[in-house]
């Protein structure tokens, strides 16, 4: 089945800096990619998400690249502020008419000011 | 627009207690239901999927159970809990297909 590893686990960077949070999976043939930010105490969000017919997708600060040769995707999160702080998850699903997501083990994002 | 909702948002428990967690979904039909657990300070884990009424698929072996009793409600249950069963538990709904999948606030259970 499909395994999911994010790094890095924590990641502190300073207000305006950027941010990158990289994700490998195994499953070649997973085609879809999204993003959860967690604020504490709350449920995931979905931020932002790429399917496998696309290299890049950008929103606003955040950004996500697919390389499927590589089978590695990465969140890029540009002028961070205090409110980006939280821990985001990667997850990968396969193509199939059930979306059964397997999620990376998150990282926690901390932007001070 | 579609809303997601849990309760309760807190529950302490005993061992060897039943449970019963809800969650319903609003402004959407049939809709895939999936229930996760998160362990503190880790990733989350799929528990439960339900492609439609009545129709619950397990995917890890455990204390739990889970029931759709109807289009946009989801269940998950214990006859006995365990220590082990402390965590975070989300629900989350999707459309058919390889669609976005979308979080409910949680029930943070603490098994005493």
């Amino acid at each position: 089945g499909e395994n999911v590893e994010q790094h890095p686990s924590t990641l502190s960077v300073q207000e305006g800096d950027s941010a990158v949070i990289k994700c490998t999976y195994s499953d070649s043939a997973s085609n879809y990619f999204p993003w959860y930010k967690q604020e504490l105490g709350k449920g995931p969000q979905l931020i932002i998400d790429i399917r496998s017919n696309v290299g890049e997708k950008k929103d606003q600060r955040i950004a996500v690249t697919l390389n499927k040769t590589a089978k590695h995707f990465s969140l890029h999160i540009t002028e961070t502020q205090p409110e980006d702080s939280a821990v985001y998850f990667c997850a990968a699903s396969g193509n199939t008419g059930f979306q059964k997501l397997v999620f990376g083990t998150g990282t926690r994002l901390l932007v001070s000011p | 627009s579609q809303t997601i909702h849990q309760w309760p948002a807190t529950l302490v428990q005993p061992v060897g207690s039943p449970l019963s967690l809800e969650c319903t979904v609003e402004g959407t039909s049939n809709p895939n239901l999936y229930w996760y657990r998160q362990a503190a300070g880790r990733g989350l884990q799929l528990l439960f999927y339900s492609v439609g009424i009545g129709q619950i698929s397990s995917e890890v072996p455990q204390n739990l159970s889970a029931s759709r009793p109807q289009d946009r409600q989801f269940i998950l249950s214990s006859k006995k809990l365990l220590l082990s069963d402390s965590g975070f538990y989300l629900c989350a709904w999707s459309l058919i297909g390889p669609y976005e999948q979308y979080f409910g606030p949680g029930t943070r259970l603490t098994v005493t």
